[in-house]
């Protein structure tokens, strides 16, 4: 069955330092997506970045990139240079295809806090 | 409108009673989609919706739960008989269409609270 993983329930990030966000998955679809999403105190989900199961690159959006890594099913989130805004919860998502129709899961999430 | 809207944005109301939430996609989205987040839980998938059509309803929680979409933009989720359990918060998205690259596109989500 499909299933994505964050095993960081909490991490704490100096300002203007690096930070990697642990996203574990499994599927047997070859055909998949998987997205990262912000979600600030005030509750909106924000997309960050995606990432296609057949795309060669790492996806990079500005400060965020994602770690891919098929053949450990990893997809990791990283931010540099962080910021005391990026103090939230983030989501690791998966988009596949079951029964000739799409799902999404997300995984329980992992809340950042970076100091100053 | 220049976002996905959601009413009510709070909800509170007695077990047994039925409850209707209402999602207003981002103009032009085909898919649109339906979540429930319990304090403090990722996001639970519940449904979404190509057009009109909903393919798979089996994310819906129980037969109390419903959705339909009419005229390819808003969409309804009904809960009747209402439970503690379904207190939560619903979130809408919509997106272009339900491919792979498209991002999701989220309201601001309805705070459902069953007493």
């Amino acid at each position: 069955a499909q299933k994505i993983t964050q095993t960081q329930p909490g991490m704490f990030v100096q300002e203007k330092e690096a930070v990697t966000l642990d996203c574990t998955y499994d599927t047997s679809d070859p055909s998949y997506g998987l997205f990262w999403y912000k979600q600030p105190s005030s509750g909106e989900m924000i997309f960050l970045i995606y990432q296609g199961s057949y795309d060669q690159q790492n996806a990079t959006e500005g400060r965020y990139s994602l770690n891919f890594q098929k053949a450990r099913k990893s997809a990791n989130l990283v931010i540099s240079a962080s910021q005391l805004g990026d103090s939230a919860m983030y989501f690791c998502a998966m988009r596949f295809v079951t029964s000739g129709t799409y799902k999404y899961i997300f995984g329980t999430g992992t809340r950042l806090k970076v100091l100053a | 409108g220049a976002g996905v809207s959601q009413s009510p944005s709070n909800k509170v109301t007695e077990k047994g009673k039925d409850v209707e939430l209402r999602c207003d996609p981002i103009s032009g989205h085909t898919a649109l989609y339906w979540y429930r987040q319990s304090l403090g839980q990722g996001l639970e998938f519940l449904i979404y919706f190509q057009g009109n059509s909903a393919p798979d309803k089996s994310g819906l929680p129980s037969d109390r739960f419903s959705a339909e979409r009419t005229g390819g933009s808003v969409s309804t989720l009904t809960i009747q008989r209402t439970q503690q359990e379904d207190s939560a918060v619903y979130l809408c998205a919509s997106s272009q269409t339900p491919h792979s690259n498209q991002p999701q596109h989220f309201g601001d989500g309805t705070r459902l609270s069953i007493l």
